[in-house]
């Protein structure tokens, strides 16, 4: 299965620009990536995703590097509610529908 | 919008006891997933159904069974708890497809067995 590869931690302040970056070396080409962060004792919450172009909403901007091997979350602004586990995932196709393969996520501490 | 609603929230279990989680979604998503997440880890793959009465593996299906029994609900048991163990299980829908589908999670099951 494709795999990602994420920092195990980031550290941060409030009102900074967060770069949080992913390695998917063995990304296929009609793999999606997706971006869920989690807080304790909830489920995973869906950011973003992108497959070939970076992407933008109101929570983040995804830059993927043109050759799809790598991306980077960009939290701007970043607040004490952003403080979570980012999760850098690969949407894979099997048996008709799609499954997310998750790696161990960057843990994102925001400080005031 | 909708709601993944998981019960029980916390589950705790004796060795070799056979334990039975419940997931109900009411965004009338046709495909539903069962992950486990084990302390500091990412999510693992147990089961998925992408329609009623329908059943895949995914990576970690042994020692698990489920059932889709209508739409809107699909449970997981354990078949026999081993001692010590200590994991999250979430539940999770998403419209079918290859595009985009972006997953919904609910809260968790915590499951202690003691």
């Amino acid at each position: 299965d494709a795999k990602t590869t994420q920092p195990d931690s980031m550290e941060s302040t409030e009102g900074e620009t967060v770069h949080l970056p992913c390695s998917h070396a063995t990304i296929s080409g009609n793999e999606y990536i997706y971006w869920y962060r989690q807080v304790p004792l909830q489920g995973p919450e869906y950011v973003t995703h992108g497959l070939q172009q970076n992407t933008t909403n109101s929570m983040a901007f995804l830059a993927i590097a043109s050759d799809r091997k790598s991306s980077t979350l960009i939290l701007p602004h970043v607040s004490l509610r952003d403080a979570a586990v980012y999760h850098c995932i690969l949407r894979v196709a099997q048996g008709g529908s799609a499954k997310l393969i998750f790696g161990e996520g960057t843990k994102l501490t925001v400080s005031s | 919008g909708g709601i993944i609603t998981q019960t029980p929230k916390f589950l705790i279990g004796q060795e070799g006891q056979k334990l039975t989680l419940k997931c109900q979604q009411n965004f009338n998503h046709d495909t539903m997933y069962w992950y486990r997440q084990d302390s500091g880890k990412g999510l693992r793959l147990i089961y998925y159904s992408i329609t009623e009465n329908d059943l895949q593996k995914g990576d970690l299906s042994e020692g698990y069974d489920a059932s889709r029994e209508k739409k809107s609900s699909f449970s997981l048991t354990v078949t026999s708890a081993q001692k010590n163990e200590m994991a999250v299980f979430l539940c999770a829908s998403s419209i079918p497809g290859l595009g985009h589908a972006e997953q919904f999670f609910g809260p968790g099951t915590r499951l202690t067995v003691l």
